[in-house]
């Protein structure tokens, strides 16, 4: 079974804060892989898609690969209290697969 | 932008009734999907399709059925619910390939 794995936290950090959210997975052919922001009661809201090793950013946000470790994270800077939600991790399935693999999510907590 | 609407934001059914929950995409994705999501078990994969008429058994399919008859609308059936199959369902499209958009989910309670 192909799977997505995260700490379910919470986590919590002050405002201005740098927040770290982790994910491993297992399917070592997934070469996509995406996070989502979900605010409780909402749908998930995509933040940010990363395919290659290395970072990308994206204003505040920055997503890291390692294909060799299996691991993705991403680092929100500058954390505000709007931040505040579950963050889903998924990989594709494969190398080309249809359907994506979802984590069950990370809680972030930001305070004022 | 990508929209994706869902038909109802609240359903409450009884038991053993028939329930349509449908779905529409506005972007000509060639993909749609069907999840639910429960406390504690994260985003599950019911059923999704790749093409109009085309369908593919997901994660957790049993006491589930899906109808795409047209390429923007994608229809989840729960030919005789339960009331473990109270949950939110959310639906997708996406691109091949490419990042999935969610509806803003449907909350259904099963009495």
């Amino acid at each position: 079974q192909k799977e997505v794995e995260q700490n379910s936290g919470p986590l919590s950090v002050p405002e201005g804060a740098i927040a770290s959210l982790n994910c491993t997975y297992s399917d070592r052919g997934s070469q996509s892989f995406f996070w989502y922001r979900q605010y409780s009661g909402k749908s998930p809201e995509l933040i940010m898609s990363i395919y290659s090793n290395g970072d990308k950013e994206d204003g505040r946000f920055t997503a890291q690969l390692n294909k060799a470790s299996q691991y993705v994270s991403l680092l929100i800077r500058d954390s505000q209290p709007s931040d505040s939600a579950t963050y889903l991790c998924a990989a594709r399935k494969g190398q080309a697969g249809t359907a994506l693999i979802f984590g069950k999510g990370t809680t972030l907590s930001v305070s004022s | 932008d990508v929209k994706v609407t869902q038909s109802s934001r609240y359903l409450v059914k009884r038991t053993g009734e028939k329930v349509f929950l449908e779905c529409v995409q506005d972007m000509d994705h060639e993909n749609m999907f069907w999840y639910r999501q429960d406390p504690g078990l994260g985003l599950r994969l019911i059923y999704f399709s790749y093409d109009v008429k085309m369908k593919e058994k997901g994660d957790i399919p049993e006491g589930y059925s899906v109808s795409r008859e047209k390429k923007e609308r994608f229809s989840l059936i729960l030919e005789s619910a339960s009331t473990n199959q109270t949950s939110m369902y959310l639906c997708a499209s996406s691109p091949p390939f490419g990042e999935q958009f969610f509806g803003p989910g449907t909350r259904l309670t099963v009495l």
